[in-house]
């Protein structure tokens, strides 16, 4: 089965850049997308095929893919981007989630 | 806006079956693709499987997980997609989402329904 790896946690300050990454074997070969969920929320998709941004969506969520990692960049991170954010990509025709990273602003 | 109902969630013994509607909105159902997607307690995200639009095919796919148990349907006629689930076991415990894949990923997702698998 395909695997997507994810940090379980990563820390950030209030104004700065958080970096998210998501590693899979040759992931950067197929589209990969990410989803905020808040506690007690739906998930919310944050960035599509690579890159794009839904309706809606702040221009401070970005996304990159290449070689074996994609990235969610948040840039001028704001407490309520405090979240679990999970990547998503393809294995053939089955979808395949990361295990999530929770996102702290402190 | 799209809105995405779920409802059926409940208690049910191991071995047992349940049936999980969505009941869609505000967008053109036979042309989208549905899926479900479960979020056990206090755990990630985890792909149950998808529905294509009957204009594609009606094709469905399902996660190595629920394969042979479960079985995704839709009825266009209603806007409403289900998700029919045998032979339930304590792991099957959690959260289903419906969600559209439109965009490239799921894109809308509904407000989940709990489903409880305990003797």
């Amino acid at each position: 089965s395909y695997d997507l790896t994810q940090p379980p946690s990563v820390s950030v300050s209030p104004g700065q850049t958080a970096s998210i990454t998501c590693s899979g074997d040759k992931l950067g070969d197929t589209y990969a997308c990410w989803y905020q969920q808040k506690p007690g929320q739906s998930p919310v998709l944050v960035i599509y095929q690579d890159s794009k941004r839904p309706s809606g969506i702040p221009e401070r969520f970005s996304g990159s893919n290449s070689g074996n990692t994609a990235t969610l960049t948040i840039s001028g991170t704001q407490a309520m981007d405090e979240a679990d954010y999970y990547c998503q990509a393809w294995d053939i025709s089955t979808v395949v989630f990361g295990g999530g990273t929770k996102l702290t602003v402190l | 806006e799209v809105q995405l109902v779920e409802s059926g969630g409940g208690l049910v013994k191991p071995g047992g079956s349940l049936r999980l509607s969505c009941e869609a909105s505000r967008f053109t159902f036979n042309n989208a693709w549905m899926s479900w997607v479960r979020q056990a307690p206090g755990k990630g995200l985890e792909w149950v499987g998808r529905l294509k639009s009957e204009t594609e095919g009606g094709a469905t796919g399902y996660g190595a997980p629920v394969r042979g148990r479960f079985t995704i349907s839709r009825d266009d006629s209603k806007t409403t997609m289900f998700l029919q689930m045998k032979r339930l076991k304590t792991e099957d415990t959690a959260v289903y989402y419906c969600t559209t894949e439109r965009l490239g990923g799921h894109d809308h997702w509904g407000q989940g329904t709990l489903v409880i698998v305990s003797s």
